[in-house]
C-alpha cells in the first residue's frame, strides 16, 4: 500500500531533550515536506526537500533541522525542544517531475508532540 | 506572496442539507487549488484539485468545487451532507514557481447534526 508513515504518533517530552520524528514514504517521491498544524493557523511549512541532499526552509524553520540522505526518509530533528513547539506535525510527499501532479501532496497520519 | 483565507471557522449543518465552504486565495499567477479533509485523528486526504480548464471540478465523496478567477475563490460544495462528512476542511494554493510549496488556509470545522 502506498503510504507515508511517521513515528512516533504521540510524544511527550521535556524542554531541551533532543528528539527525532521519522518520516518514510514508499512511493519513490522526490519531494518531501514537514508541516506543523496549530489551532486557527492551519498548516505551516517547516522544511522541504526537492530531492536527496537538497533541503530548504519553509515558513517556520526556527528550532528545527532536517536531513535527506535517502529518497524515502525525511526525519525532523528538534535539537532543543521548547514548549512553543508543542504541535501536530505532518510529513508529506509528492510525485516526481515538474508536472502539475507534483503538487498533489500525500500526508502521513501526524505526530502529536507535547513539550513540557 | 501566496495566501488562503477560509472565513468560516466553524459551520454546522443538518444531515441531508447542502453545504458550501468558502475559500479565497491570493496568488500572482494561475493558481493550483486543492481541498483537503482531515477526519479526527487522521492525516489529510485530498478531496479535489484544480489546475486549469473546466472551472467546476469533481472530487471524491460527492464533493465539488468551483474556481472563480474574478472572485479569487474556490468554494467547496456538496448537495447533501452525510454524518460521516463531519471533519475539518482545508483549502490550499500552490503553483508554478512556488517550489511545490502549498499554502493552507486555517481550516473550517464542519459539524453535522442528525
Amino acid at each position: 500500500e502506498a503510504q507515508v508513515t511517521q513515528n512516533p504518533r504521540y510524544l511527550i517530552t521535556v524542554t531541551g531533550k533532543k528528539l527525532t520524528v521519522t518520516c518514510s514514504q514508499n512511493m519513490n517521491h522526490e519531494y518531501m515536506s514537514w508541516y506543523r498544524q496549530d489551532p486557527g493557523l492551519g498548516l505551516r511549512q517547516i522544511y522541504y526537500s526537492m530531492n536527496v541532499e537538497v533541503t530548504d526552509k519553509g515558513d517556520v524553520p526556527e528550532g528545527y533541522k532536517v536531513s535527506r540522505k535517502e529518497k524515502r526518509n525525511f526525519p525532523l530533528i528538534l535539537e532543543s525542544p521548547s514548549p512553543n513547539q508543542t504541535s501536530l506535525y505532518f510529513c508529506a510527499s509528492s510525485l516526481s517531475g515538474a508536472g502539475r501532479t507534483s503538487y498533489e501532496q500525500y500526508f502521513g497520519p501526524g505526530t502529536r508532540l507535547t513539550v513540557t | 506572496a501566496q495566501s488562503v483565507t477560509q472565513p468560516d471557522i466553524h459551520i454546522t449543518v443538518s444531515e441531508g442539507a447542502s453545504l458550501e465552504l468558502r475559500c479565497n486565495y491570493s496568488y500572482g499567477a494561475t493558481p493550483y487549488l486543492f481541498w483537503y479533509v482531515q477526519s479526527p485523528g487522521q492525516g489529510l486526504q485530498l478531496l479535489l484539485k484544480y489546475f486549469s480548464g473546466d472551472t467546476l471540478v469533481q472530487g471524491i465523496k460527492g464533493f465539488e468545487a468551483e474556481f472563480k478567477r474574478s472572485q479569487s475563490s474556490f468554494n467547496l460544495r456538496k448537495p447533501s451532507v452525510h454524518w460521516s462528512d463531519a471533519a475539518e476542511y482545508f483549502c490550499a494554493v500552490g503553483g508554478p514557481g512556488s517550489a511545490r510549496q502549498l499554502t493552507f488556509g486555517s481550516g473550517t470545522q464542519l459539524t453535522v447534526l442528525p
